[in-house]
């Protein structure tokens, strides 16, 4: 049982190339989002997903689209670095409804040069 | 004015000392809230939460919600080296606005010695 999985760990990219986060989890759970975090920030919500089938904006969708491939899987893409989006990304899943407590994986270091 | 605040920090406290952490939130509808730890480089992970007025205690760590003042609190008793980490408050809003968390930016708590 290894819980919430990212990959890949490190990124390094050039701005303006693509990248696609990959986040999986193996608790069954309903709900997966994916945050961002900036030094002294906090976590922010780019996007989640509640349930198979459906995602939506959080607090910081820009220039970010997600994707939820089935139960288990949510990625999160970059259609052209930039910057501002170097970051540490974290995936979280949590089973939703009354359930709240939230699961993250162990993070996504990305630098954009 | 963010939706969560807590003080940066650091928060040096002595070990065997009670470590007093705070958080305001601002939306009056917020229902849920949650402490979260996070170790230097590693993932939050939940250690408390609260839903109701009160005090809600768990081995060492005691949070403590006051809905009527906006602010949620977590002590820490007889803090330990491995206490030190950065603590996250969370705060969720009413079920209409899904399972979303508001995190705020984190107190970093060291304990020395």
């Amino acid at each position: 049982n290894a819980g919430v999985t990212q990959t890949p760990k490190f990124q390094v990219l050039k701005t303006g190339q693509s990248m696609t986060l990959q986040c999986a989890q193996d608790m069954n759970h309903n709900s997966m989002y994916w945050y961002r975090q900036d030094p002294g920030m906090g976590l922010r919500l780019i996007y989640y997903s509640a349930s198979e089938g459906t995602t939506d904006k959080g607090e910081v969708p820009n220039g970010y689209n997600v994707s939820r491939l089935n139960k288990r899987e949510f990625s999160l893409r970059l259609e052209s670095a930039a910057p501002s989006q170097t970051s540490v990304y974290f995936c979280a899943s949590s089973e939703g409804g009354s359930q709240e407590t939230q699961y993250f994986g162990p993070g996504t270091r990305l630098l954009v040069l | 004015q963010k939706e969560v605040e807590q003080n940066s920090g650091p928060l040096s406290v002595p070990e065997g000392a009670i470590a007093s952490l705070n958080c305001t939130y601002s939306d009056r509808g917020s229902q849920s809230f949650f402490w979260y730890r996070q170790y230097s480089g590693k993932s939050p992970e939940l250690i408390m939460s609260i839903y109701s007025n009160g005090d809600k205690e768990d081995g060492r760590f005691t949070a403590q919600l006051n809905k009527a003042s906006q602010y949620v609190s977590l002590l820490i008793r007889d803090s330990q080296p491995s206490d030190s980490a950065t603590y996250l408050c969370a705060v969720k809003r009413d079920r209409a606005a899904g399972n979303k968390l508001t995190f705020g930016g984190g107190t970093r708590v060291l304990v020395k010695p």
